[in-house]
């Protein structure tokens, strides 16, 4: 879904590296999601935002951190990463606002990280 | 936490055919039950959701059916085309519960391939 974009889209990195994901979205959700896709796993949550003001952790958030710089942005961090870490990485949103479908996430193209 | 799990992992048809895929839950609470298909280097897009208030919900060739007693539900795809080939998620949600409203469960994924 072109409203919401994720940068970079293909990124190699070295063990030990910092590594920014970023997410933004023009849909003016205010939830937004970070997902993790490995083969044969399907999505696992990393960490998921309601609002600015709130962040949560999801299945698998260790080795990971998140900020949430605005209702438009959301970024994910791995602060050193490890070669366990190379898969998809996928944003999402969906929108509580009331009269809206609060469950349908729209997801993001996917950054595909490799940690060498 | 909820766990979802889909079977099968991989299915191929021959173009006209159906295809079925199934997904099982385990937390009664789960009551938003959506499907999504991404296709090859895109995120997952919504083709179809069912609530827990709804046994069948049909969109032209695709259908999904939902068992609340059984903790099933199911996706039907009717007179297959090879632009049905993707993988196919489905997922599970306890919309009504606290922090956890809108957080989706999904399971693995399956490939279908549709040949022609």
């Amino acid at each position: 879904d072109a409203d919401v974009t994720q940068t970079p889209r293909n990124r190699i990195t070295k063990t030990g590296k910092r590594i920014m994901l970023e997410c933004s979205q023009t849909k003016g959700h205010d939830r937004m999601y970070w997902y993790r896709q490995d083969p044969g796993l399907g999505l696992r949550l990393i960490y998921y935002s309601f609002d600015v003001k709130d962040i949560n952790k999801g299945e698998i958030s260790d080795g990971y951190s998140v900020s949430r710089q605005a209702q438009a942005k959301f970024s994910l961090s791995l602060e050193s990463a490890i070669p366990n870490q190379t898969a998809l990485y996928f944003c999402a949103t969906s929108d509580l606002r009331q009269g809206a479908n609060t469950d349908t996430q729209y997801f993001g193209p996917g950054t595909r990280l490799t940690v060498l | 936490g909820e766990n979802v799990e889909q079977h099968p992992s991989t299915l191929s048809v021959q173009e006209g055919d159906s295809a079925v895929i199934k997904c099982t839950y385990s937390d009664s609470a789960s009551n938003y039950f959506p499907w999504y298909k991404q296709e090859l280097g895109k995120g997952p897009q919504l083709i179809i959701d069912i609530r827990s208030n709804v046994g069948e919900k049909k969109d032209q060739r695709i259908a999904v059916t939902l068992n609340k007693t059984a903790k099933h539900f199911s996706l039907h795809i009717t007179e297959t085309q090879p632009e049905d080939s993707a993988v196919y998620f489905c997922a599970a949600s306890p919309v009504d519960r606290g922090s956890t409203l809108g957080r989706l469960y999904f399971g693995r994924g399956t490939q279908l391939t549709v040949w022609p």
